[in-house]
């Protein structure tokens, strides 16, 4: 089955600096590789996503970029602010949607 | 995106006792629907994947006579979680998977305080 990587565990920014946080999967049917940002005591919320056919993805100050090569895609974070503090958590899917064990970003003002 | 639902928000409960948890798909007929565990700082984990109409899926270490999921309708899941133990405690949470995109949206999650 799919397995998921994410690093770093934690990140800790300054306000306006960038934030990446890498994924890599096992699973080369995989296809759909959603990020999600958690904040305390609620559910998961969907953010970006990426599907195989596509290199990068960017929408305001977040983007994703996906090497399907190298089975890796990456959340990038531009001009961070105090409200971006979360969990970020990376998913792939094919058969099924495997999660990665989470990024707490700390974004300090 | 589809917008989901879960009630109650949090819960207590005594051990040995079951509790029902609810999840529903407000805008948008879900014939898939999937529930989670998370403990604190951890990931989420599938527990299983519920179908409208049919049997659910369960993860493997699952116990399907603990949890139980009915998907009776397009727009509710319910997972009931019997004989509670101290141990279930935990944060469920509950997608819907939205079409043949394989996009997950989730509820706001419901946490399960057994004591």
């Amino acid at each position: 089955g799919e397995n998921v990587e994410q690093h770093p565990s934690t990140l800790s920014v300054q306000e306006g600096d960038s934030a990446v946080i890498k994924c890599t999967y096992s699973d080369s049917a995989s296809n759909y590789f959603p990020w999600y940002k958690q904040e305390l005591g609620k559910g998961p919320q969907l953010i970006i996503d990426i599907r195989s056919n596509v290199g990068e993805k960017k929408d305001q100050r977040i983007a994703v970029t996906l090497n399907k090569t190298a089975k890796h895609f990456s959340l990038h974070i531009t001009e961070t602010q105090p409200e971006d503090s979360a969990v970020y958590f990376c998913a792939a899917s094919g058969n099924d949607m495997r999660f990665g064990a989470g990024t707490r970003l700390t974004v300090k003002p | 995106g589809a917008v989901v639902s879960q009630h109650p928000s949090w819960v207590i409960c005594k051990s040995g006792t079951s509790v029902k948890i609810e999840c529903r798909s407000l805008d948008f007929q879900a014939t898939t629907m999937f529930w989670y565990r998370q403990f604190p700082k951890q990931s989420l984990m599938l527990m299983a994947t519920s179908n409208e109409g049919s049997k659910a899926t369960y993860e493997q270490g699952v116990e399907k006579d603990k949890f139980l999921i009915n998907h009776a309708s397009l727009t509710l899941s319910t997972l009931t979680v019997t004989s509670a133990h101290p141990e279930d405690s935990s944060f469920y949470i509950c997608s819907v998977d939205w079409g043949a995109l394989s996009e997950q949206y989730f509820g706001p999650g419901t946490r399960l305080t057994v004591t």
